[in-house]
């Protein structure tokens, strides 16, 4: 079974430069995360997807992040403009539902570093 | 609002056993999560708690009591690849629905030594 993949890898920016993630998730899987990841913390939740439509973005700056995920099955991340801040990776993962047991499959990540 | 606490690091040695607690604070819960991440690695699934007790797989434990909204993660018979960053997670409710958020405590780093 193919896990989650994401793209790019890896991404140097200067601020107030536009970035996009790219994330596929695993087939099937209805609900689709994107976390962020500051080095020597937990992932913090971004945005979560069930299907096509969003069940929670309470902590996406709005103003500069924004999230799609066309057809209920890929999805982009995107943030522009970046701030130094935003250093961090990007955790994409997918479930089955969403619910209460389920486990969440993580893809590689994209390490972003804003210069 | 919802917040985990968790030891930031720990330190064992081969062989030992090792308990890393985790507190929560929810406004809903469904069940007690336990993901392990190496560096520069994706986190993965290691077990899961909806009911209070002890769930055994392998060299890996976890337990939860919901009226402590506490757990713990046991590992036994360290070895060096155990050396990892170790995350609880609880989700909360969403509502009437069934799904909900899935929110990460900071994680404590585990070192495991000759």
């Amino acid at each position: 079974e193919a896990g989650v993949a994401q793209s790019p890898r890896y991404k140097i920016i200067e601020k107030r430069q536009s970035v996009a993630f790219w994330c596929n998730p695993i087939s099937g899987h209805a609900t689709l995360y994107w976390y962020q990841q500051i080095l020597g913390q937990g992932p913090k939740l971004l945005i979560q997807f069930q299907n096509n439509g969003v069940v929670d973005d309470s902590q996406l700056p709005k103003d500069r992040f924004s999230a799609e995920r066309l057809k209920g099955v890929d999805s982009t991340l995107k943030i522009q403009p970046a701030k130094l801040e935003d250093s961090a990776v990007y955790l994409c993962a997918s479930s089955l539902a969403g619910s209460g047991n389920e486990k969440l499959f993580f893809g590689s990540g994209t390490q972003l570093s804003v210069l | 609002g919802q917040s985990l606490e968790q030891p930031s690091e720990v330190t064992a040695v081969e062989g030992a056993i090792v308990q890393i607690n985790c507190t929560y604070q929810t406004s809903g819960f469904y069940g007690l999560s336990w993901y392990q991440q190496h560096d520069g690695g994706a986190p993965t699934f290691l077990s899961y708690n909806a009911l209070d007790g002890l769930e055994e797989t392998g060299r890996f434990s976890s337990f939860l009591s919901r009226s402590d909204s506490y757990g713990y993660l046991l590992l036994q018979e360290l070895q060096m690849k155990d050396s990892a960053s170790y995350f609880c997670a609880v989700r909360d409710r969403h509502g009437s629905s069934n799904t909900g958020k899935l929110i990460f405590g900071q994680g404590t780093t585990l070192q495991v030594k000759p």
